[in-house]
């Protein structure tokens, strides 16, 4: 079945970077979107980019431009973003989600940032 | 950025009734808009897409409709696995946006 797992929660400090991962299983990863939507606390849904696995094309979201980085690696399936320049205002849970429509969707991975 | 407009926020039902929530788009977005469903401790699900096209998995009593600037999903006979928050989301143009919600709870 299908299956996105993400990293585990993340706490780190202001100003440093984060790197959090989301391995697909059960379908073919490299013909699939993977979005990243960011979710924090109380907010909505937010809309970071995506990332196409089969040739790296990405698009982003301008409000997360230099703020987010998005990755593939074709060879374990894994998508990957970074977050850098963190500041309390990145705390959030943060979804990665495969397809066009966000057909199936990881846990979320929490990252608190916190001196 | 095109704004997504849940109405309402929270809305108090009992099981067999039904339910309609309302999204309504800043401008047009055609019928380029899908539905989600959020659960405690489950992963966020694709109901509808495209207005009203009901995603594999997706049961009957969910409908959807609209196009253009107004859409509705529409729960018929509510059973007790449907008290969730639901999303709409627009993918007519970047960025993609998503309504603030509606939380549909047990009367």
């Amino acid at each position: 079945q299908v299956q996105l797992q993400q990293s585990g929660t993340e706490l780190v400090k202001p100003a440093s970077s984060v790197k959090i991962s989301c391995k697909a299983s059960g379908y073919t990863f490299t013909s699939n979107y993977m979005h990243w939507i960011r979710q924090q606390p109380g907010n909505g849904l937010e809309w970071i980019g995506w990332i196409y696995p089969g040739n790296g094309n990405t698009k982003y979201n301008q409000k997360f431009d230099g703020k987010a980085t998005l990755t593939a690696d074709k060879s374990s399936s894994t998508a990957y973003m970074q977050l850098s320049s963190l500041t309390s205002e990145d705390s959030a849970v943060y979804f990665c989600a495969g397809g066009w429509f966000f057909d199936f969707w990881g846990p979320g991975t929490m990252v608190t940032v916190s001196s | 950025d095109v704004q997504m407009t849940q109405s309402p926020s929270y809305l108090a039902a009992s099981p067999g009734e039904s339910v309609s929530i309302s999204c309504k788009a800043s401008k047009s977005i055609s019928n380029n808009l899908a539905w989600y469903q959020e659960k405690p401790g489950k992963a966020n699900k694709l109901l509808i897409h495209s207005g009203s096209t009901l995603q594999s998995g997706t049961p009957s009593r969910f409908s959807g409709s609209g196009s253009g600037t107004d859409f509705t999903l529409t729960i018929r006979s509510l059973e007790s696995e449907d008290f969730a928050v639901y999303y709409c989301q627009q993918y007519n143009e970047y960025p993609l946006t998503f309504g603030s919600g509606t939380k549909l709870e047990i009367k």
